[in-house]
């Protein structure tokens, strides 16, 4: 497609419940990104997948958050045993080669409450 | 990465030009500056970047000084759906490595 798609663009789940989120990127585009958005704040970056190497993890708060790139294709960030304070938009993004000459482009993000 | 500041709001007429300011004294040589802005309800947008030389492009124009500690991203003529989020960031453009550091950003609201 012709930008980043995101599914579900809305998510409720139960505390304690698992949830997957989905990220396709552009196509061609080697670099893929995970920030999540809590209300009235500022972008939290997660995690950074390029290529075929070794994932950046340094940003998951907790060992109940993992993300797999299957295929240098798609993304899914995996949420364990939720809590409400993971309620957040989660947004991804995807660019050439690190994002430093075209930027990233960013999808529009799930939003997903916990209750 | 350096670290900058912006003011965290401003106001512009429409049809006006809006001038947002970014200040990054601790900028090292090769860090670059790139701009995004975030409408509500939306994801993050790419705007431009630049090293050193004033950038244009077909969105705004970014004005670095020539030391390199502050920089103006300026929408020539504002609109109403340039209501947003406006981030400046500074990272290093030597590597490939990919994360943006966003900070609180200024909110930009375009009014009639």
């Amino acid at each position: 497609g012709a930008g980043v798609s995101q599914s579900p663009s809305n998510k409720v789940t139960e505390k304690g419940k698992d949830v997957e989120l989905r990220c396709d990127p552009i196509s061609g585009h080697t670099a893929l990104y995970w920030y999540r958005q809590s209300l009235g704040q500022g972008l939290e970056f997660l995690i950074y997948f390029q290529g075929n190497s070794a994932p950046d993890k340094s940003g998951l708060p907790s060992d109940r958050f993992s993300a797999e790139r299957t295929g240098g294709s798609v993304s899914t960030l995996t949420i364990q045993r939720t809590q409400q304070e993971d309620s957040a938009v989660y947004l991804c993004a995807s660019s050439l080669a690190g994002g430093k000459v075209y930027g990233y482009t960013f999808g529009s993000g799930t939003r997903l409450t916990v209750v | 990465d350096a670290k900058t500041t912006q003011p965290p709001s401003m106001d512009c007429a429409e049809g006006r030009a809006a001038n947002l300011p970014c200040n990054h004294s601790t900028i090292s040589g090769n860090e670059y500056v790139y701009w995004y802005r975030q409408i509500h309800s939306q994801g993050p947008q790419y705007i431009i970047h630049g090293l050193k030389n004033n950038e244009t492009n077909e969105m705004a124009s970014l004005i670095i000084t020539e030391d390199r500690k502050s920089s103006t991203l300026i929408l020539p003529h504002a609109t109403l759906r340039d209501t947003a989020v406006y981030y400046c960031i500074v990272r290093d453009g030597g590597t490939s490595y990919g994360k943006l550091t966003f900070g609180q950003g200024t909110i930009l609201t375009v009014h009639p």
